[in-house]
């Protein structure tokens, strides 16, 4: 069974670049996406965006200006960074493995397997 | 864009059964999936490709997906499913990830 651990720094300031990496363990790196979610104090989840193992990469449009996310095979990690934080970027971040086909045309996407979450502050 | 609607709340007696409704323009075109997230912790998948459970997870969670509408049917509520649940779908047009804001399932 797969396991997320992640890490980062956990306070920053505002300006500042958020750092992440998830460690991927005890499982396939390959025919997955992974991906990055946060959850603001007492609100719900949002989609950061994902990776799959060759590269490829999606966004959240309210959010691509500021995210790259990459990946390192040779060590079954991936990383989000996210420039220029504020306040209103506080909040928990989970590292997640996605699940993508299709069936009948019509495509499904889950995510079976989270991280335990890093809280992120941005305080000055 | 693509967005999915959630109650913000819904409440049931134990023993009772909860419907959790996830709405989204043309829903029953894409596979929906539904996350358990207790306080605290990580979310845990529960449902996904409209009706299968993970291994793990209990008989009593169901899920459908038609028209509009997807719906998580918790049967024979029990006090630990009380817990803040998400809608989840996949957009094509924009290859992105779409939650719905949740809703808190309280059992009375």
């Amino acid at each position: 069974q797969a396991q997320l651990q992640q890490w980062g720094a956990g306070l920053l300031k505002p300006s500042e670049t958020l750092s992440l990496t998830c460690a991927v363990y005890g499982g396939s790196f390959s025919g997955y996406y992974w991906s990055w979610i946060r959850q603001p104090p007492g609100k719900g989840l949002e989609w950061i965006g994902e990776i799959n193992h060759s590269g490829s990469t999606n966004y959240n449009p309210s959010l691509k200006s500021r995210v790259t996310i990459s990946v390192d095979t040779s060590k079954n990690q991936f990383s989000l960074k996210l420039s220029s934080v504020t306040a209103a970027d506080t909040a928990v971040y989970y590292c997640a493995r996605g699940q993508f086909g299709s069936i009948s045309s019509y495509y499904y996407y889950y995510m079976d397997v989270w991280g335990k979450g890093t809280t992120v502050t941005v305080s000055s | 864009s693509f967005e999915l609607t959630q109650p913000p709340s819904v409440s049931v007696s134990p023993g009772q059964t909860a419907s959790i409704t996830c709405s989204g323009d043309k829903l029953g075109d894409k596979y929906a999936c539904w996350y358990q997230q207790k306080p605290g912790q990580s979310p845990v998948l529960v449902i996904y490709e409209d009706t299968k459970r993970p291994s793990g997870i209990p008989e009593r969670f169901s899920g459908s997906n038609s028209g509009n509408i997807a719906t998580l049917t918790i049967s024979e509520t029990q006090a630990m499913d009380e817990a803040d649940y998400y809608c989840q779908a996949w957009d094509s047009t924009t290859s992105c990830v779409v939650f719905g804001g949740g809703t808190k399932l309280t059992v009375l």
